[in-house]
């Protein structure tokens, strides 16, 4: 499975748009790249998930360029409840699927 | 409502000690998992079951027996508790066919005295 590097920390303020960067050189063929939020407490939530170019949902986008080697998660307008641990993930959508997390992206949002 | 449901959600218990988390999903996936946080917050996976088959299995010691009765539960037992095993144990479910990743319960605190 591709490891993942990503920031270990990144502040903000509200109201601002968000960009996580996570790096995944090695990514395979048959890859999927996910995204996870896990606040304090809590088990992590999936987020987003993508293949390749960009997917929106009502949370956030995922943009990932064509060598999928890099991919970009966007918060729009963030607000103090998305502070939180953002975990970037590459896994194979088959019989052995099994999320690997790494230490993820400590989010901070300010007022 | 459709989740993953684990219990206890405390659980304190003295070193040696036996002791078993229980998780339920109805979310009708066909995957279920055991992950354990340690205190560093590293998230490691430690066994997937897939229609009550064993399929991952993360050299975790053997003191650790996952069991799955059916498909929607997936319970932890573990014997001869160590203090190292203190950590929070989250459970969770996936449908591969589905794009909407893995669902987790919201943990089990272990602590071991």
């Amino acid at each position: 499975l591709a490891k993942t590097t990503q920031p270990i920390s990144m502040d903000s303020y509200e109201g601002q748009e968000v960009n996580i960067t996570c790096s995944h050189n090695n990514i395979a063929t048959n890859d999927y790249i996910t995204w996870y939020q896990q606040f304090p407490s809590q088990g992590p939530r999936f987020i987003i998930q993508g293949y390749k170019t960009k997917v929106t949902n009502e949370v956030a986008s995922l943009f990932i360029p064509a060598d999928r080697k890099s991919s970009t998660l966007s918060l729009p307008r963030v607000s103090l409840s998305d502070t939180a641990v953002y975990y970037c993930l590459v896994a194979r959508r088959d019989s052995s699927y099994k999320l690997i997390f790494g230490s993820g992206t400590r989010l901070l949002v300010r007022p | 409502d459709t989740a993953v449901s684990q219990t206890p959600k405390y659980l304190v218990t003295q070193m040696g000690n036996d002791k078993s988390i229980k998780c339920e999903q109805n979310l009708g996936h066909d995957t279920m998992y055991w992950y354990k946080q340690d205190s560093k917050k590293f998230l490691k996976i430690m066994f997937s079951y897939n229609n009550k088959e064993l399929i991952i299995n993360e050299t975790v010691p053997n003191r650790f027996s996952p069991k799955s009765p059916d498909k929607a539960h997936l319970n932890l037992h573990i014997n001869s508790l160590e203090l190292g095993d203190s950590a929070v144990y989250f459970c969770a479910s996936s449908q591969v066919t589905e794009n909407y990743g893995y669902t987790f319960g919201s943990g089990t605190r272990l602590t071991v005295v």
